[in-house]
């Protein structure tokens, strides 16, 4: 199993472009997650979601929007990057069953605007 | 959600244990403590879960007291590759989108 797994790795952008961050999990989990962490800051919730055509905002969820179309798949999308989105992305998911609040992350996105 | 507080920073030498605390006064009834631990330029892993007393796996122990009001990750014989920053969290298996995981605890360990 792969596990969790994001696409890209490192990305730089120019103020005001767009582009979608791709996450994928090979465990069949229900809920999955997009964190941002900042220096010194832990990891910030920015959207979830609890299945399959469903997201909710989470802590941070101004400028991004998402889409969970398959249950494997959970994409991030920034309309129109601004510097302060500068940050590493995670990805993660959880089930149902199994260890209560255990979440698996993916190795996280290096974003960089400019 | 109850809020978590624990110390930004703790150092140690290889081979010390070393004791984290958290304090989640306002812990409800149906929530675990689990505690994450992430590695420079990695995603955070769980290390280990409880609810009430003493829990241990290979990794770590668990400390719960009776009063649930806090709790303490014991590193045990840390060595350098334990230099990472630690999580703790609270919440029931409910609480999926509302995990926070706050700034956590870089322990760093010297030789």
């Amino acid at each position: 199993n792969a596990g969790v797994t994001q696409t890209p790795k490192f990305r730089v952008l120019k103020t005001g472009q767009s582009m979608t961050l791709l996450c994928a999990q090979d465990m069949n989990h229900e809920y999955m997650y997009w964190y941002r962490q900042d220096p010194g800051m832990g990891l910030r919730l920015i959207h979830y979601s609890v299945g399959e055509g469903t997201t909710a905002k989470g802590e941070v969820p101004d400028g991004y929007n998402v889409s969970r179309l398959k249950k494997q798949n959970f994409l991030l999308g920034l309309e129109s990057a601004a510097p302060s989105q500068t940050s590493v992305y995670f990805c993660a998911s959880s089930g149902t069953s199994g260890r209560n609040n255990e979440q698996f992350f993916g190795p996280g996105t290096r974003l960089t605007v400019l | 959600l109850a809020k978590t507080t624990q110390p930004i920073s703790m150092d140690s030498y290889e081979g010390q244990e070393v004791n984290i605390t958290c304090s989640h006064n306002n812990i409800a009834t149906n929530d675990y403590i689990t505690w994450y631990q992430q590695f420079p330029s990695q995603g955070p892993r769980f290390i280990i879960q409880g609810y009430k007393t003493k829990v241990t796996n290979e990794v770590a122990s668990l400390f719960i007291p009776a009063d649930r009001k806090s709790s303490t990750l014991s590193l045990p014989r840390v060595s350098l590759s334990d230099t990472a920053v630690y999580y703790c969290l609270v919440g029931d298996r409910g609480s999926q989108g509302n995990l926070i995981f706050g700034k956590g605890t870089k322990l760093s360990v010297k030789p």
